[in-house]
């Protein structure tokens, strides 16, 4: 089993839609996670850390659910410009961050 | 602008070469990475310094050797050069070990 799933997509949507991605991790003793955004051709830029109690930033939210080892990220009335590769990234040991492959995320006019 | 900054942004050299890429953050971060993100876009941890200590050291090939020369600066030496180094090298910083870094532009290396 990877440290870090992701389903690789692409998520095809409209603008204006709500669009979910999971991200599952292996390690129970990960203590620190992160959603990561990446446009092509660049470097990745933090979008978000997850809290336990879950956490909201805009349009953007995101859950953790440690019981199933799973996080999540939302993204509500999405725009043209969220077209990127979103990737989840868990602690593993020595805090070094567990990059997930991302999803890819398309939105169409 | 503070940030971090890679030079060069692309590398293009032939197989067997001796190569360095440099990095520099004016963050005043403790730690320093380096990551490899290759053509099925895995991006993969190889190497960390905190404070120019080298605290993470995946299962690197020797021929890939970091310098540490002080905290605002991490260099990446890579010797005899294969064409499997052709990727994108990401440096990062972050303000303490346990922190989320934040990346470099990256440099895009082909080995031919």
């Amino acid at each position: 089993r990877k440290e870090v799933e992701q389903d690789p997509g692409p998520f095809n949507v409209p603008e204006g839609a709500t669009v979910a991605f999971n991200c599952t991790y292996s390690n129970s003793a990960s203590q620190s996670f992160f959603w990561y955004r990446q446009d092509c051709r660049k470097e990745p830029k933090l979008l978000m850390s997850v809290y336990s109690s879950g956490n909201e930033d805009g349009r953007f939210t995101a859950q953790l659910n440690r019981a199933s080892q799973y996080i999540s990220l939302l993204i509500r009335d999405s725009k043209l410009s969220d077209s990127a590769t979103y990737l989840c990234a868990p602690t593993g040991s020595s805090y070094k961050l567990i990059f997930g492959s991302g999803t890819r995320l398309l939105v169409r006019p | 602008d503070t940030a971090v900054s890679q030079t060069p942004k692309y590398l293009v050299t032939q197989m067997g070469n001796d190569k360095s890429i440099k990095c520099e953050q004016n963050l005043g971060h403790d730690t320093m990475y380096w990551y490899k993100q290759d053509s099925k876009k895995f991006l993969k941890i190889m190497f960390s310094y905190n404070n120019k200590e080298l605290i993470i050291n995946e299962t690197v090939p020797n021929r890939f050797s970091p310098k540490s020369p002080d905290k605002a600066h991490l260099n990446l030496h890579i010797n005899s050069l294969e064409l499997g180094d052709s990727a994108v090298y990401f440096c990062a910083s972050s303000q303490f070990r346990t922190s989320e870094p934040l990346f470099g532009p990256g440099t895009r290396l082909t080995v031919t």
